[in-house]
C-alpha cells in the first residue's frame, strides 16, 4: 500500500521568503510523485511531477521538488514567495502502472504575508 | 477543450434523499475517478473506472454507486444521503496510454468540484 504524509497543515511565510513544503511517501514499488495546487474554490492543478527521470523536477510558477529515495521525500520549494502563491498544496503518489491510483496527502495551506 | 465538467456545482440535500453528481470529459481518457475532499484529510478516492463497463472501489466507497456506460461519462450516485457525505466532490480523468509520446503519465485532470451539503 502507498501513503503520503505532508508535514505541517499550515505554513506561513513572508513575501520574498523561501517556501518549503514537506512531503514523505511510502510505497512498495518505485512510484510516480506529484505536487498539485488548489486555489480557493477551484479544482486541483498540476504543479510538477516526478516520473523517474531527473531527481530535481522543475514545475510551473517557479516551484521545484527533489526526489530523495534514501529519505523517501519529495519536498516542494520556491526561492521567493509571491502573494499569488497562497493556496493549498497536495503531494500525491501513484504506482508506475497504467492504472495506478493516485493517493493524496492531507494538504498544506500556504499563507503569504506582505 | 472543456476538459472535465462536473454538475451541479452546489447541492443541498436532506438526509435520505438520493442524487447523482455528473462528470463528463472530452479528452477520450480511459481512466476516470471520483474523490471527496474534507478538511485536513486531503482527497480520498471513492470509485474509479479504467474504461467503459469497468469500475472498482477506492478507499471510501460506502454509500456511493458508479457506472461507466460510455468513455465520456462517469456519474456518482448517492442512494440515501447522510450528513457524513457533506463534502466537496471532484471528478478526475487521465489517459492510460504510455509511451515516449505521452508526457502525461498518471497525470490527472480535475473538474472544478461539486459542493454537497446534506442536512
Amino acid at each position: 500500500a502507498q501513503s503520503v504524509t505532508q508535514l505541517g497543515s499550515h505554513v506561513s511565510v513572508s513575501e520574498g521568503a523561501l517556501v518549503l513544503l514537506r512531503c514523505n511517501y511510502s510505497s512498495s514499488v518505485p512510484p510516480y510523485l506529484f505536487w498539485y495546487v488548489q486555489y480557493p474554490n477551484q479544482g486541483l492543478q498540476l504543479l510538477l511531477k516526478y516520473t523517474s527521470a531527473a531527481t530535481l523536477v522543475k514545475g510551473i510558477n517557479g516551484f521545484e521538488a527533489e526526489f530523495k529515495k534514501s529519505e523517501t521525500s519529495f519536498h516542494l520549494t520556491k526561492p521567493s514567495a509571491h502573494m499569488s502563491d497562497a493556496a493549498e498544496y497536495f503531494c500525491a503518489v501513484s504506482e508506475k502502472t497504467s492504472y495506478g491510483k493516485l493517493t493524496f496527502g492531507q494538504g498544506t495551506i500556504l499563507t503569504v504575508h506582505p | 477543450n472543456a476538459g472535465v465538467t462536473q454538475t451541479p456545482k452546489f447541492q443541498v440535500l436532506k438526509t435520505g434523499q438520493s442524487m447523482t453528481l455528473q462528470c463528463a470529459q472530452d479528452m477520450n481518457h480511459e481512466y476516470m475517478s471520483w474523490y471527496r475532499q474534507d478538511p485536513g484529510m486531503g482527497l480520498r478516492l471513492i470509485h474509479y473506472s479504467v474504461g467503459a463497463g469497468i469500475t472498482d472501489q477506492g478507499e471510501v466507497p460506502n454509500g456511493y454507486n458508479v457506472s461507466r456506460s460510455t468513455t465520456e461519462d462517469f456519474p456518482l450516485r448517492l442512494l440515501s444521503a447522510a450528513p457524513s457525505q457533506t463534502s466537496v466532490y471532484f471528478c478526475a480523468s487521465r489517459t492510460t496510454t504510455s509511451g515516449i509520446f505521452n508526457s502525461g503519465a498518471n497525470v490527472l485532470t480535475f473538474g472544478a468540484g461539486s459542493r454537497l451539503t446534506v442536512l
